[in-house]
């Protein structure tokens, strides 16, 4: 069965520093995978995605991604947080036929 | 704005209750999913239609029902509700494939 871990619940950063959030996957097939970000109150607004080709996925507000096949992971990274970036982000998995498994989710915090 | 529409944002109900969630999806899109979200258990998938009919069913209760209408519009029925069933709910569509979901802000539902 498909399914998706967070490892990490809760992650604080200081503004301006990188951030990388972590994401392994499990998949029986070649998957489709996605970022998701959610502010309190409000649904969830994509930020990137992979479906197939470069590895490396660029997405909205200077968010990048990583898809390492040999790890199982598609790791969310951006070089510089801004304070707006305090979200809970999740990761989630799927394909062209299948209804997106999203992950736990990770609470980013951004302190000064 | 991810054009998807729900309503309503908030519903407060007695345990025993029945509630009806309603969600628009964008204009064009043919597909909805529903999802319920709460503390422990993340993000959950129900149901999802296309184009009227039924074609995923994830961890959706009996005691749950939904249905999409020939506008597209989806309802997701909860009866003889339960406080574990207090939740967000939330409404997601997409295009022809299951490539991209746009969420609606969700309904937070609260069981007393």
């Amino acid at each position: 069965a498909q399914s998706v871990t967070q490892p990490d619940i809760h992650i604080t950063v200081s503004e301006g520093a990188s951030l990388e959030l972590r994401c392994n996957y499990s998949y029986g097939a070649t998957p489709y995978l996605f970022w998701y970000v959610q502010s309190p109150g409000q649904g969830l607004q994509l930020l990137l995605k992979y479906f197939s080709g470069d590895t490396l996925v660029q997405g909205i507000k200077g968010f990048e991604a990583e898809f390492k096949r040999s790890q199982s992971s598609f790791n969310l990274r951006k070089p510089s947080v801004h304070w707006s970036d305090a979200a809970e982000y999740f990761c989630a998995v799927g394909s062209g036929n299948t209804p997106l498994v999203f992950g736990k989710g990770t609470r980013l915090s951004v302190i000064a | 704005d991810s054009g998807v529409t729900q309503t309503p944002k908030h519903l407060i109900t007695a345990t025993g209750q029945r509630v009806t969630l309603r969600c628009s999806p964008r204009s064009g899109d043919l597909s909805v999913y529903w999802y319920q979200q709460s503390l422990d258990q993340g993000l959950q998938f129900l149901i999802q239609y296309y184009n009227g009919e039924e074609r995923a069913k994830g961890n959706i209760l009996e005691r749950f029902s939904a249905q999409q209408f020939p506008d597209l519009h989806s309802e997701l029925n909860l009866s003889s509700l339960e406080l574990g069933d207090s939740a967000l709910y939330f409404c997601a569509s997409s295009g022809q494939a299951n490539e991209k979901l746009f969420f609606g802000s969700g309904t937070q539902l609260s069981v007393l």
